[in-house]
């Protein structure tokens, strides 16, 4: 059974600090994924991941993706308040099952003035 | 253009009664994905359909939910004999095709008194 899991699970940080979101998954898979969820609205795609060494940059967001280690992280660059937000990784299974997301328990993010 | 829509936004049902969710996804897209986000559970994957196909009914959680796809567009979800753990978000996605990035729809909040 794929498990993923996030670290922290809570965040609190001020405008203009760095930081990184972790992202676990127990079994092998093909594909990685970030949403942002701003509260009482639905997710946002941020980010697919494809292959090992994968980067992608979005503005002050970066997501990396190591499949050996199953590990992704998204590293945020000095932090707006616009940046407050639940943020999901969610990883495909592969194969047939790889349409079913499975997702990590959301990091929730506050960026203080 | 148009993102996933869903009805209703809200829903407030009593213990017993039965309701329907309802999905349109994106013009074009092949797949469509169901999951629920509650407090206690997170986000979970349902159900997902290919075109009017469901190959992956092992997210849902009972008999009392079944899902149905018509016309390869619009999506039902129906929740027999409602109990109170029922109560949650249900999200709707849509995507290209298989494994391709989902996009999410605002949800349903469903609560059962």
């Amino acid at each position: 059974e794929l498990k993923v899991e996030q670290n922290p699970l809570f965040l609190s940080m001020q405008e203009g600090k760095n930081y990184t979101i972790y992202c676990n998954y127990s079994t092998t898979s093909d594909r990685l994924y970030w949403y942002r969820q701003d509260p009482g609205k639905s997710l946002e795609s941020l980010f697919v991941l494809l292959s090992n060494g994968a980067v992608k940059q979005e503005g002050r967001l970066m997501a990396s993706l190591d499949t050996k280690a199953r590990l992704s992280t998204l590293h945020i660059t000095a932090a707006v308040h616009d940046l407050s937000a639940t943020y999901f990784c969610a990883v495909g299974g592969r194969g047939t099952s790889g349409s079913r997301l499975t997702f990590g328990e959301g990091t929730q993010l506050t960026v203080n003035p | 253009g148009a993102g996933v829509s869903q009805s209703p936004s809200n829903k407030v049902t009593e213990k017993g009664k039965d309701v329907e969710l309802r999905c349109d996804p994106i013009s074009g897209h092949t797949a469509l994905y169901w999951y629920r986000q509650s407090l206690g559970q997170g986000l979970e994957f349902l159900i997902y359909f290919q075109g009017n196909s469901a190959p992956d009914k092992s997210g849902l959680p009972s008999d009392r939910f079944s899902a149905e796809r018509t016309g390869g567009s619009v999506s039902t979800l129906t929740i027999q004999r409602t109990q109170q753990e029922d109560s949650a978000v249900y999200l709707c996605a849509s995507s290209w095709a298989l494994g391709d990035t989902q996009y999410f729809g605002p949800g349903t909040r469903l609560t059962v008194l």
